[in-house]
């Protein structure tokens, strides 16, 4: 059963560009998360979502940032118009149900 | 949530146990205590959860005293790929994770 898959795994965008992360749950997980990790610091929740709804976006930015996870492909994380803070490593997580959550290995976004 | 306190950072020896403590004074009766580390440049790994009775694992050893204010996680032989950040969470099925900062735990050969 592969793990919790996420790609790009290392991602540079210039300021202004737009950046998509995507991440394909465990087989048989319909919730998937999102966090984000800033350099040196914790893990922050951002959203959480099943399929085609989302559950809690209480961490995300009010602007710039959207996340979907659609009936059939990979949860998108995407962030419009990118500044140098939103560069920082995003982790995908995915649970059967709401309990236990296992993690991608994340995607490095560096804003240049 | 419950807030949970540990220790900022530790030290073991390799081949000793490690125990990571971690406070929860505020946990309620459905709250379960998780514990997730994350190795540098990697993503979070599950290692154990319980409710109120003591886990083991392949990975681990899960104590959680019985007021459930405390619990601690056990590595019974560390090695040097065990030197990570060790969160530990409470959290109510529903709830999202929230992760703190965490035991930075390094293994000394």
């Amino acid at each position: 059963n592969a793990g919790v898959m996420q790609n790009p795994r290392h991602l540079v965008r210039r300021r202004g560009q737009e950046a998509r992360l995507r991440c394909s749950p465990m087989k048989g997980h319909s919730h998937v998360y999102w966090y984000r990790q800033l350099p040196e610091e914790g893990l922050k929740f951002m959203v959480y979502l099943q399929k085609e709804n989302i559950i809690d976006e209480s961490g995300m930015p009010k602007e710039r940032f959207s996340a979907e996870f659609p009936k059939e492909g990979p949860s998108i994380l995407r962030i419009q118009q990118v500044v140098r803070g939103d560069s920082a490593a995003y982790f995908c997580a995915s649970s059967p149900q709401e309990n236990t959550i296992y993690f991608g290995e994340g995607s490095w976004l560096t804003v240049v | 949530d419950a807030k949970t306190t540990q220790p900022t950072s530790m030290d073991c020896a390799e081949g000793r146990a490690a125990n990571l403590p971690c406070n929860h004074s505020t946990i309620s009766g459905n709250e379960y205590v998780y514990w997730y580390r994350q190795i540098h440049s990697q993503g979070p790994q599950y290692i154990i959860h319980g409710l109120k009775n003591n886990e083991t694992n392949e990975m681990a050893s899960l104590i959680i005293t019985e007021d459930r204010k405390s619990s601690t996680l056990i590595l019974p032989h560390a090695t040097l790929r065990d030197t990570a950040v060790y969160y530990c969470i409470v959290m109510n099925t529903g709830n999202q994770f929230y992760f703190g900062t965490g035991t930075s735990l390094t293994v000394i050969p």
